[in-house]
């Protein structure tokens, strides 16, 4: 129940293209899905989240979908460029209540070809 | 503004010593922090949550005694790990949040390598 299932594993996109990755959930006491950005031997970096009152955000050529009742949420990156070349991870987390904690989806290693 | 520092970002040490890793929020005060372990290609795995003036909890599986976490300030939190063995070979990543928020900051990582 607490886990977060993310696909695909790896994603080759063209320049140009549209980049999407794909997470569900089952536990719906989680409150907050961020998504994280991490480059090899870096950290993650928070790229955006969502609240599940909102169904969709975008910032910039990154947006996230946001299906409460299929406990589904998803990626978009448009206009994919070749900077955007690491790997993605979702997540999703619950406040206070019986203590914080963030559960990681395995990550997909994106691609996007020049 | 939410920058998380860690230190050392790389060590080589001899199996059988200790090893002390850093991580600071540099900007805001964080009442928790994480720590994490990440193998190549793989996921973050969560390893201890870190509350300041508290003692760590732990996840399932994560030995306390062999992996000492110390959270002495709001800005402050190590890793220690004790005999290290070269299995304990990994990338260590903290991570910082953000008082009564769910937003999650993470330091830069740490290359653990024990010969």
């Amino acid at each position: 129940q607490q886990q977060v299932k993310q696909s695909p594993q790896s994603l080759i996109v063209q320049k140009g293209g549209i980049s999407i990755i794909n997470c569900a959930y089952e536990n719906t006491a989680f409150d907050y899905f961020p998504w994280y950005q991490q480059f090899p031997g870096k950290g993650p970096a928070l790229l955006i989240a969502i609240r599940p009152d909102v169904s969709e955000k975008k910032e910039g050529r990154f947006t996230i979908s946001f299906n409460k009742s299929a406990k589904q949420f998803s990626l978009h990156i448009m206009d994919s460029q070749p900077g955007d070349s690491a790997t993605y991870f979702c997540a999703a987390s619950k406040g206070n209540t019986g203590g914080f904690k963030t559960i990681f989806g395995a990550g997909t290693r994106l691609f996007v070809k020049a | 503004g939410a920058v998380v520092s860690q230190h050392p970002s790389w060590v080589i040490c001899k199996s059988g010593t200790s090893v002390k890793i850093e991580c600071r929020s540099l900007d805001f005060q964080a009442t928790t922090m994480f720590w994490y372990r990440q193998f190549p290609k793989q996921s973050l795995m969560l390893m201890a949550t870190s509350n300041e003036g508290s003692k760590a909890t732990y996840e399932q599986g994560v030995e306390k005694d062999k992996f000492l976490i110390n959270h002495a300030s709001l800005t402050l939190s190590t890793l220690t790990v004790t005999s290290a063995h070269p299995e304990d070979s990994s990338f260590y990543i903290c991570s910082a949040r953000l008082p009564s928020r769910n937003e999650q900051f993470f330091g830069p990582g740490t290359r653990l390598t024990v010969l």
